[in-house]
């Protein structure tokens, strides 16, 4: 039971660059989410998923996109690198029954 | 709006001086209010959910309680290995999915 697995752990990318972070999860959960994290900002919710089939905006979408492929898996798609998106990614998932979440390993992301 | 304080942002401490860190909050509506650990260069790690004021949960060292304001984390004689940023998050009732994370507490436990 590996939980919540996310890749790459590390990118580097130049302005203007795509690319696709990937989050899967082994725990049969519905919902799914990715976050932003940045030193003094906390963690900011970008999109999240409630279910397969459905995705929504959180606090800071712009610049992204995802999609949720199966139960299993939510992608975060940058389509178009900026500097301000240099950061750490997570991905985290959630039983139905509880509303805590659990975090996968991160994807520190720089942008030059 | 949504709104998870903590404090103090840093907190020094010797191996066995124990201590608690603070999580205020303002929602309408506590659905529930959860405290991560996260340790550098990972992702957060779930220790508690606590769902009603006057509610305790307890995890070796680590004691979290709950009033209608605020939540504390409890650290009774801690260790080295203690040392972490602590996060408080909370779920509103009318933030659907969503949890609000608050700036968490980097916690230094020098031997």
């Amino acid at each position: 039971n590996a939980g919540v697995t996310q890749t790459p752990k590390f990118q580097v990318l130049k302005t203007g660059q795509s690319m696709t972070l990937q989050c899967a999860q082994d725990m049969n959960h519905n919902s799914m989410y990715w976050y932003r994290q940045d030193p003094g900002m906390g963690l900011r919710l970008i999109y999240y998923s409630a279910s397969e089939g459905t995705t929504d905006k959180g606090e800071v979408p712009n610049g992204y996109n995802v999609s949720r492929l199966n139960k299993r898996e939510f992608s975060l798609r940058l389509e178009s690198a900026a500097p301000s998106q240099t950061s750490v990614y997570f991905c985290a998932s959630r039983w139905d029954r509880g509303y805590e979440q659990y975090f996968g390993p991160g994807t520190r992301l720089t942008v030059t | 709006e949504d709104q998870v304080t903590q404090s103090p942002e840093a907190l020094r401490l010797q191996e066995g001086e124990s201590s608690s860190l603070n999580c205020s909050y303002t929602v309408s509506g506590l659905r529930g209010l959860f405290w991560y650990r996260q340790d550098p260069g990972k992702g957060p790690e779930f220790l508690f959910t606590l769902y009603s004021a006057g509610e305790e949960k307890e995890k070796e060292r680590l004691k979290a309680t709950l009033t209608k304001k605020e939540s504390f984390l409890h650290i009774t004689a801690p260790k080295p290995e203690d040392s972490a940023t602590y996060l408080c998050a909370v779920q509103a009732a009318n933030a659907g999915n969503m949890l609000t994370f608050g700036g968490g507490t980097r916690l230094m436990v020098k031997p």
